[in-house]
């Protein structure tokens, strides 16, 4: 089992929809949990940390965690063009990035 | 956020030649950095982590001779690729880990497009 894991997409939402990415980790003792997104070509970039149970809301970022069950989700409202990229989800403890979800928002 | 810098951006070198890649942070001081490789379409794969002042702890299957890392200082980690070939040809990406962050934030610096010739 890897030790993160995302549904790899691609996925692809109308603007204005909801966006849902969904990652699973294996280390039940995991304390941190990140999303970060990736444009092609470039790093990616920080855009929400997570590390207690529940939701953490950051403008049209949403971060669900979910220790009990070991995933950790990334909603995105009102998805824009420029929402697309490659969103990687990261456990911290290891360093360890999943495979990333590649979202795609249509005009 | 804090900032990663990485230096070159881009470079091409013959098979056979070492090449030399700097990232430094600029506005804070790291005591862990990370290298990770990244190929076309694939994830980032951590390849070491350094530590200032000590040995790098290299991932399973990375070769420590041939990708020698140096944290000589709390800014500045190098990645050294020594003797490349082709297959070494990648996107190498570092980051550094903010020591005063609520958590393990760890922020990127730009990376560098490799190609060996």
């Amino acid at each position: 089992q890897k030790e993160v894991e995302q549904n790899s997409g691609p996925l692809s939402v109308p603007e204005g929809a909801i966006a849902s990415l969904n990652c699973t980790y294996s280390d039940r003792g995991s304390q941190s949990f990140f999303w970060y997104r990736q444009y092609s070509g470039k790093s990616p970039e920080l855009i929400m940390s997570i590390y207690s149970n529940g939701d953490k809301e950051d403008g049209r970022f949403t971060a669900q965690l979910n220790k009990a069950s070991q995933y950790v989700s990334l909603l995105i409202r009102d998805s824009q063009p420029s929402d697309s990229a490659t969103y990687l989800c990261a456990v911290n403890e290891n360093m360890r990035f999943g495979a990333g979800t590649r979202l795609t928002v249509k005009p | 956020g804090a900032v990663v810098s990485q230096h070159p951006s881009w470079v091409i070198c013959k098979s056979g030649t070492s090449v030399k890649i700097e990232c430094r942070s600029l506005d804070f001081q790291a005591t862990t950095m990370f290298w990770y490789r990244q190929f076309p379409k694939q994830s980032l794969m951590l390849m070491a982590t350094s530590n200032e002042g000590s040995k790098a702890t290299y991932e399973q299957g990375v070769e420590k001779d041939k990708f020698l890392i140096n944290h000589a200082s709390l800014t500045l980690s190098t990645l050294t690729v020594t003797s490349a070939h082709p297959e070494d040809s990648s996107f190498y990406i570092c980051s550094a880990r903010d020591p005063w962050g609520a958590g393990y934030e760890q922020y990127f610096g730009p990376g560098t497009r490799l190609t060996v010739t």
